[in-house]
């Protein structure tokens, strides 16, 4: 099956400073990527869907500003969080749909922030 | 709106057969998912079912859906301690004619095999 790697699986970084996370697609072109985030002993939560070569489309309560998303080409997609603080601490996750849209969802092993 | 609910907690003994069900509020849904996750691990897609399929089978896993109750359940036989981990249903519910390519999760059922 189709591959998508998150980078770094695992971040731990002082509160005020940003985390960039990558997600990519390694063997599939990816239009639209999706990220969510997920507390511990809880479902996921869709944050953004990301859509190459457009802005991002935020969920509802999810801060633009301080979630950035770019998704430049069709195998990245990046979530940038800024000026991170411990409530920002989580597993974030990112799935990608290839072309043609068969319905079918990859997802990323998971990026583990947390933030002192 | 879009829900997605589950039962939490399942434990079974090892060689029995686990049910895990699911309900959904949105009938246009086009597609169904089973996925698992390991602890501290991402997401692995189990199965799918269309919603005009009834049944789908797939080795250990029959997935079920009746679209009258919006009620899908995926049954694993044989559960062997290996089968430990959280498994999620989820929907890509419909806007107006087109997907709208997001998914949206039930809470999650904790799946505990004992020996």
């Amino acid at each position: 099956g189709a591959v998508v790697s998150q980078h770094p699986s695992w971040v731990i970084c002082k509160s005020g400073t940003s985390v960039k996370i990558e997600c990519r697609s390694l063997d599939f072109q990816a239009t639209t990527m999706f990220w969510y985030r997920q507390f511990p002993k809880q479902s996921l939560m869709l944050m953004a869907t990301s859509n190459e070569g457009s802005k991002a489309t935020y969920e509802q309560g999810v801060e633009k500003d301080k979630f950035l998303i770019n998704h430049a080409s069709l195998t990245l997609s990046t979530l940038t969080v800024t000026s991170a603080h411990p409530e920002d601490s989580s597993f974030y996750i990112c799935s990608a749909r290839g072309q043609p849209n068969t319905g079918e969802l990859f997802f990323g092993e998971g990026s583990r922030l947390t933030v002192l | 709106g879009e829900d997605v609910e589950q039962s939490l907690f399942l434990s079974v003994r090892e060689g029995d057969s686990s049910v895990i069900n699911c309900t959904y509020t949105d009938s246009s849904s086009t597609y169904l998912y089973w996925y698992k996750q390991e602890p501290g691990a991402g997401l692995q897609l189990l199965t799918y079912i269309f919603s005009n399929m009834d049944m789908k089978q797939d080795q250990r896993l029959t997935v079920l859906l009746n679209k009258k109750d919006k009620h899908l359940s995926l049954r694993i036989a044989d559960t062997q301690t290996g089968d430990s981990a959280i498994y999620f249903c989820a929907e890509i519910p419909r806007l107006g004619s087109s997907n709208t390519g997001k998914l949206i999760f039930g809470q999650g059922t904790t799946l505990q095999v004992k020996p």
